[in-house]
């Protein structure tokens, strides 16, 4: 079972949907990243949470450090946001060292 | 510069030749990655630097691959007798201190394709 495991693999949408991207992990973490991965292959960081919300402009990332689970949602989606998002863990052992969901392909349709 | 800086973009190699990856973070970022995605995989890590440390190298998958950084800036990702099997985008990331409590920022990453 991996450490970091997202839900779901893949995501079709269309323009103005409500979407949603989760996940769950295992360990012990200092705190939460939420990537996201474009089609070149360029990647940028949309969150850092370590505990409760965070928002930034249509996008919403939650965790709940109990239950070892995080989402992201986005709001009216758009094309644009047809990516990988990808969520990564810093564990509390190895602050060093981020693990990686295997990520979430999103496509949103106009 | 304002965002991480890897070079080349695109590299092409014989099986068995050495290759070497350059990595600029972005400036004051003391904490600096490398991570590897091969194709249709997800990120795996290979090293870690952070200030004067001694690196975190647990990720790196053999001993044909090191890294160096120098004056605690610039990085060199070091691949020798290269295998197809290290054909992948080699990402390089940075971040103010350790990236447990600070935003991490991705270069574009260097394509390697071994032949």
């Amino acid at each position: 079972k991996n450490e970091v495991e997202q839900s779901p693999q893949n995501l079709t949408a269309q323009e103005g949907e409500f979407i949603t991207i989760n996940c769950s992990y295992s360990v012990g973490i200092s705190a939460l990243h939420w990537l996201q991965q474009h089609p070149g292959g360029g990647i940028v960081s949309l969150f850092m949470l370590s505990s409760g919300k965070k928002k930034h402009g249509r996008l919403i990332a939650t965790i709940n450090i109990q239950e070892k689970h995080s989402s992201l949602h986005i709001t009216a989606s758009h094309p644009r946001d047809s990516a990988v998002y990808i969520c990564a863990v810093a564990q509390e052992t190895s602050g060093s060292r981020l693990t990686f969901g295997e990520g979430t392909q999103l496509t949103v349709n106009p | 510069g304002a965002g991480v800086s890897q070079s080349p973009s695109n590299k092409v190699t014989e099986k068995g030749k050495d290759v070497e990856l350059r990595c600029d973070p972005i400036s004051g970022h003391t904490a600096l990655y490398w991570y590897r995605q091969s194709l249709g995989q997800g990120l795996e890590f290979l090293i870690y630097f952070q200030g004067n440390s001694a690196p975190d190298k647990s990720g790196l998958p053999s001993d044909r691959f090191s890294a160096e950084r120098t004056g605690g800036s610039v990085s060199t990702l070091t691949i020798q007798r290269t295998q197809q099997e290290d054909s992948a985008v080699y990402l390089c990331a940075s971040s103010r201190f350790l990236s447990s409590g600070n935003t991490i920022y991705f270069g574009e990453g260097s394509w390697l394709t071994v032949v």
